[in-house]
């Protein structure tokens, strides 16, 4: 049964980076048939998605954050990592990683299953 | 990008209710939209993909209609394990947006 599990800080100060890992069990995240993303919903409020990697490393992030965001994969140790710099309070949120179910094999996008349980990530001095 | 716009976005029913929820998306999506069931504090659960496609272990109450730009998740008999939040996603394009979300709410 896959399992993924998301770690790192759950307090970033204003204008540094925000660092957190997906670690997959139960799976490879080195099998050519999905994408691995994450997605991101702020307290009370929707869902966002964030960026995505295959296993050869290919990437792609949503436009309104492509700027901020690096999305890099180990698959030594079977985990993929988010980036986002420069963060303002209205990047906390919960952070999700989740397996990427493509629509078709050319595609890099899907819907999205199995997820992490969450990591809370607030931006505070 | 593709808007997801979903309706109402609070729903107050009782166990035994027939309960629909809507999804519109700003172009048409074909089939390719996915449904999801999220309680609080726990992440998002797949319920339906390719707008019809019941996922494997979801109770067939729960059923997924629609193409192009409009779209339906029915919960045909409502179940106390119902009360949750409801997003859409469309899969149709690489921005994957979701809908603002439905909460169900006990009457």
């Amino acid at each position: 049964q896959l399992q993924l599990q998301e770690s790192g800080p759950g307090l970033v100060k204003p204008s540094e980076t925000l660092s957190l890992t997906c670690t997959v069990s139960g799976g490879s995240i080195s099998n050519s048939d999905y994408y691995w993303g994450w997605i991101r919903q702020p307290p009370g409020k929707g869902l966002e998605w964030i960026g995505s990697i295959n296993y050869r490393g290919s990437t792609y992030y949503n436009p309104s954050l492509e700027s901020r965001v690096t999305i890099s994969g180990d698959t030594s140790k079977n985990q993929f990592s988010l980036k986002l710099s420069a963060v303002t309070a209205a990047d906390t949120a919960v952070y999700h990683c989740a397996r990427v179910n493509l629509i078709v094999a050319a595609a890099w996008w899907g819907w999205f299953d199995p997820w992490g349980q969450g990591t809370l990530v607030t931006v505070s001095s | 990008d593709i808007q997801m716009t979903q309706s109402p976005s609070t729903l107050s029913a009782s166990v035994g209710d027939r309960v629909t929820i809507t999804c519109r998306a700003s172009h048409n999506i074909s089939s390719w939209l996915a449904w999801y069931q999220q309680k609080p504090g726990k992440p998002p659960k797949l319920l339906i993909y390719k707008a019809s496609s019941l996922e494997s272990g979801v109770p067939s109450r729960f059923s997924g209609s629609g193409s192009g730009t409009q779209f339906t998740l029915t919960i045909s008999s409502l179940q106390p394990d119902d009360f949750a939040s409801y997003y859409c996603q469309q899969c149709f394009s690489y921005s994957q947006t979701f809908g603002q979300g439905t909460k169900v709410e006990i009457k």
